[in-house]
């Protein structure tokens, strides 16, 4: 069964600061990984997704992903966190009968 | 534009009452799923489609209905059965039968009960 983990249920980081949001899956099947993002009262925004094409995703906004099998993680970054990058983060597996799974989230605060 | 559109936006109910959430996209997709957010939860899928005339039950499905007569549309109604209805409901599609295509969302129903 697949299974997606964030660790840390909010992140706190200065504007300008490197903002990292944790992801692990667990897949029996090739990973199909997806990071979204919602902000408040809002649906969710496709931020970028890995479709084994390249290790390394880059999505909207600068932020990009790193696949590692090895560690079976699909890391988010942005290198410099801005005051709208404030929002909760949402990353999601797709499993053998196309449901995405979810992780619980992480709520992303950007300290002025 | 293509997309998602559910209505109203906001919406409070009686106890005791039954209420609708729509839930339209042009997208063409074949596939729609309503989900509900509660804090702190994430996402917990109440109901799924594949196909038209076709659904199934998620993980949360007691209390809840849904319906598939048109590919476009894909309503959800929150019966008086559902102990504790007050939340965010999200809509979203996505074209079925592929791993490697995202969802899309809707801009999401906050649903309470007065």
């Amino acid at each position: 069964a697949q299974s997606v983990t964030q660790l840390g249920s909010h992140v706190s980081v200065s504007e300008g600061a490197l903002v990292l949001l944790r992801c692990n899956y667990s897949s029996s099947v090739p990973p199909y990984l997806f990071w979204y993002v919602q902000y408040p009262n809002q649906g969710l925004q496709l931020l970028l997704k890995y479709t084994s094409a390249a290790t390394l995703v880059k999505g909207i906004n600068d932020f990009e992903a790193e696949f590692k099998k090895s560690e079976t993680s699909f890391h988010l970054t942005k290198p410099s966190a801005h005051m709208s990058d404030a929002a909760e983060y949402f990353c999601a597996v797709m499993d053998s009968n196309y449901q995405l799974i979810w992780g619980a989230g992480t709520k992303l605060i950007i300290k002025p | 534009d293509g997309g998602i559109t559910q209505s109203p936006k906001y919406l409070f109910r009686k106890e005791g009452q039954n209420v609708t959430l729509s839930c339209e996209q042009n997208l063409n997709h074949d596939a729609m799923y309503w989900y509900r957010q509660d804090p702190g939860q994430g996402l917990r899928l109440i109901y799924y489609s594949q196909i038209v005339n076709d659904f199934q039950k998620g993980d949360i499905a007691e209390g809840y209905s849904v319906s598939r007569e048109k590919k476009e549309s894909f309503p959800l109604t929150v019966t008086s059965a559902q102990k504790n209805p007050t939340a965010f409901y999200l809509c979203a599609s996505s074209p079925g039968g592929v791993r490697n295509t995202e969802a899309f969302f809707g801009q999401g129903t906050r649903l309470t009960v007065v």
